[in-house]
């Protein structure tokens, strides 16, 4: 299994407030994704990383900020979080063309905004 | 931008029978990945199958295999000699080929499996 850990596994948290998920891979893969899961919609991709500092928008990034400082850790930032928040939250990891494209995935983190 | 259509939003199956999930996709690209992931209830995701759009040859994984029609966009994922173990949603997915190329998926298929 690839190395990937996501921190918290659960959260409940208020409107409003800030939250944090944690990424941190092992790997040393230049790519890093966070995606929401919800019913009815599959997987959705939120924001990704291509390198340290380099990231961009997904489909569904209103409302998220992502950081990279260091290779192996991805942090998704809700600045307030909002009830439509409430999801499972994967992130994922690929090596690129080298790597034969596959994309690894954490174990997740349902998050709860009440 | 691409789209990825699983039509079945619930499937069954008896024990050591064979099963097929459907999935069609839209593209304008010539050049792809596609995927299935499983995930079970433990909701880990794990990749089942890979497919390269550039090989005509259909990918195979033990019990699992495609057909990938690439004239259709069509990519469906065979089970045979289905296992209650198989139970779990299946993902199709889709991914351009390139650099931080994202992956974009389907609603998913929830697999049950009968004795």
């Amino acid at each position: 299994d690839a190395g990937i850990t996501q921190s918290p596994r659960h959260k409940v948290t208020e409107t409003g407030t800030p939250v944090t998920l944690r990424c941190h891979q092992t790997e040393n893969h230049r790519y890093m994704y966070w995606y929401r899961q919800d019913p009815g919609h599959g997987l959705r991709l939120i924001h990704y990383s291509y390198g340290v500092k380099d990231t961009d928008k997904g489909e569904v990034s209103d409302g998220y900020s992502v950081s990279r400082s260091k290779t192996e850790d991805f942090l998704l930032t809700l600045e307030s979080a909002t009830s439509s928040q409430t999801s499972v939250y994967f992130c994922a990891i690929s090596g690129g063309p080298q790597k034969g494209e596959k994309l690894f995935f954490g174990s997740g983190t349902q998050l709860s905004v009440l | 931008a691409q789209t990825v259509t699983q039509s079945q939003p619930e499937m069954s199956v008896q024990e050591a029978e064979t099963v097929t999930l459907s999935c069609t996709y839209d593209t304008s690209e010539s050049d792809y990945y596609l995927f299935w992931y499983k995930q079970p209830p433990s909701r880990q995701m794990i990749l089942v199958i890979r497919q390269e759009a550039y090989k005509q040859q259909n990918a195979t994984e033990n019990r699992f295999s495609v057909n990938f029609q690439k004239a259709a966009k069509s990519f469906s994922l065979k089970i045979s000699d289905s296992q209650l173990g198989d139970a779990a949603m299946y993902f199709c997915a889709y991914r351009s080929a390139g650099t931080a190329s994202k992956l974009t998926f389907g609603t998913g298929t929830r697999l049950q499996v009968t004795l």
